[in-house]
């Protein structure tokens, strides 16, 4: 299975500042199609998770474009240029190359300060 | 407006079973494949099973194989997970997704106690 670790795991951040979560994956997730399938998931409290970015750096229709997500192989960031208080929540990245199972990361918990 | 809406959960005794329900609208349910994610109070999101759009192909993870089983019934736009010998651990919120992940449901909670 492939395990996704993300890091940290809280980010107290202050608003209108950027803020950075990392991902890593415990094999690469190039798939034999030549994509990358990481996803990145917000949680807003006490609602569903939503998708932001797919395949790596592909904004969901609606998602802000403060939200960017890069990286390649085994590395993933999600970025948030200037944090608004609605962007409080947890975030999960997600691999969907490997499967069975489909993995989350373990989530990042954003707070503001 | 595309929706998937979860229900059937509910209070069950260890051992006992479940079977929870979503109903999808505003999309061409019987193209996509679904999943069952789910999420114990205060933890993360932990992948439960899969159904190919067709039925054809099935996973599941290990920690609920040989206990639950999905299916589907295109014609009726829904889709089941069918959960027996029910165990503490099981007990979380339940969200039916679209395919690619795109599309979640507002979840529904089963909680397995005595």
């Amino acid at each position: 299975d492939v395990v996704m670790t993300q890091s940290p795991l809280s980010l107290p951040v202050t608003l209108g500042q950027p803020a950075s979560i990392s991902c890593r994956s415990s094999q690469s997730l190039v798939h034999s199609d030549g994509n990358t399938y990481l996803n990145w998931f917000q949680q807003r409290p006490g609602q569903s998770p939503r998708r932001l970015i797919y395949k790596v750096s592909n904004r969901d229709s609606g998602v802000p474009d403060r939200f960017s997500g890069s990286g390649s192989g085994t590395d993933f960031t999600l970025k948030i240029s200037r944090v608004e208080a609605e962007d409080v929540g947890v975030y999960y990245c997600m691999q969907t190359t490997h499967w069975p199972p489909w993995t989350f990361g373990q989530g990042t918990k954003v707070e503001i300060k | 407006e595309v929706q998937l809406v979860e229900s059937g959960g509910g209070l069950v005794q260890p051992g006992g079973s479940l079977r929870l329900s979503c109903s999808a609208s505003g999309f061409t349910f019987s193209i996509y494949w679904m999943h069952w994610v789910r999420q114990a109070p205060g933890k993360g999101l932990v992948w439960v099973s899969h159904i190919k759009n067709d039925g054809s192909s099935i996973t599941y993870a290990d920690s609920v194989k040989g206990r639950f089983t999905i299916s589907r019934d295109n014609a009726k736009n829904t889709l089941y997970l069918q959960m027996n010998s029910l165990r503490a651990e099981d007990t979380a919120v339940y969200y039916c997704v679209r395919g690619t992940f795109d599309i979640w449901g507002q979840g529904t909670m089963v909680t397995v106690s005595s």
